[in-house]
């Protein structure tokens, strides 16, 4: 069956990087995206890989693909206070995303 | 700022009860899908429409249902509360193939 898995909790210095990882089962997935949900918020889109790609830079986002163990991961550069929320994993597939449980990043001065 | 308005924003029903959610898209986006997101974790589709015509439902029972109208508006209504369905319901919209843009959700409490 189709599963997103990924850690729940992750707390990182500020000025240090992130590292979010996330797995999925899906072969056919043609979009891999990551959210951000402060909270009382909706989701916010940070960025989006396609299947076929290994690595996107985006600023201080960088998201690692790796298709063969079915393995993203996000990291952030030089975290800051304001990064601090739920970040979500999703796999595109068959025209709707699944999503992961979401990991929280708690940012500490 | 998404382009996609939902509303209401809170809202408290008891078990038994019917709710409708609404949701206004960007102008040109032809497929909205809706999303439960229960607490503490991660959005769940519940079915996407295209056109006016669902295109792909998921695990969810009859009782939710939709309603999408040419004026790239649409709702989601829920037939005979359950207190499992107090969620934040989130609409999502796109041009087909194109990205996502949600809305920022509507807050479901069923007591």
């Amino acid at each position: 069956g189709e599963d997103v898995e990924q850690s729940l909790f992750l707390s990182v210095r500020e000025g240090d990087s992130s590292v979010i990882n996330c797995t999925y089962t899906d072969s056919s997935s043609t979009y891999l995206y990551w959210y951000k949900q402060e909270p009382g918020a909706g989701l916010q889109l940070l960025t989006y890989i396609f299947s076929n790609m290994d690595m996107k830079q985006d600023q201080r986002l960088t998201v690692l693909l790796n298709k063969k163990d079915k393995h993203l991961s996000l990291r952030i550069a030089d975290t800051q206070t304001g990064d601090s929320a739920i970040y979500f994993c999703a796999e595109a597939s068959r025209g709707k995303l699944q999503f992961g449980a979401g990991t929280q990043v708690v940012v500490t001065p | 700022e998404t382009g996609v308005t939902q509303s209401p924003t809170h809202l408290i029903k008891t078990r038994g009860q019917q709710v409708t959610l609404r949701c206004s898209s960007q102008s040109g986006h032809n497929t909205v899908s809706w999303y439960q997101q229960a607490l503490g974790q991660g959005p769940q589709f519940i079915f996407q429409y295209y056109r006016e015509e669902e295109n792909g439902r998921g695990n969810f029972p009859p009782r939710f249902s939709g309603l999408q109208f040419p004026n790239y508006s649409s709702e989601l209504n829920v037939n005979a509360l359950e207190l499992d369905d107090s969620a934040l319901y989130l609409c999502a919209s796109n041009v087909p193939d194109g990205e996502l843009f949600f809305g920022e959700g509507s807050r479901l409490t069923v007591l």
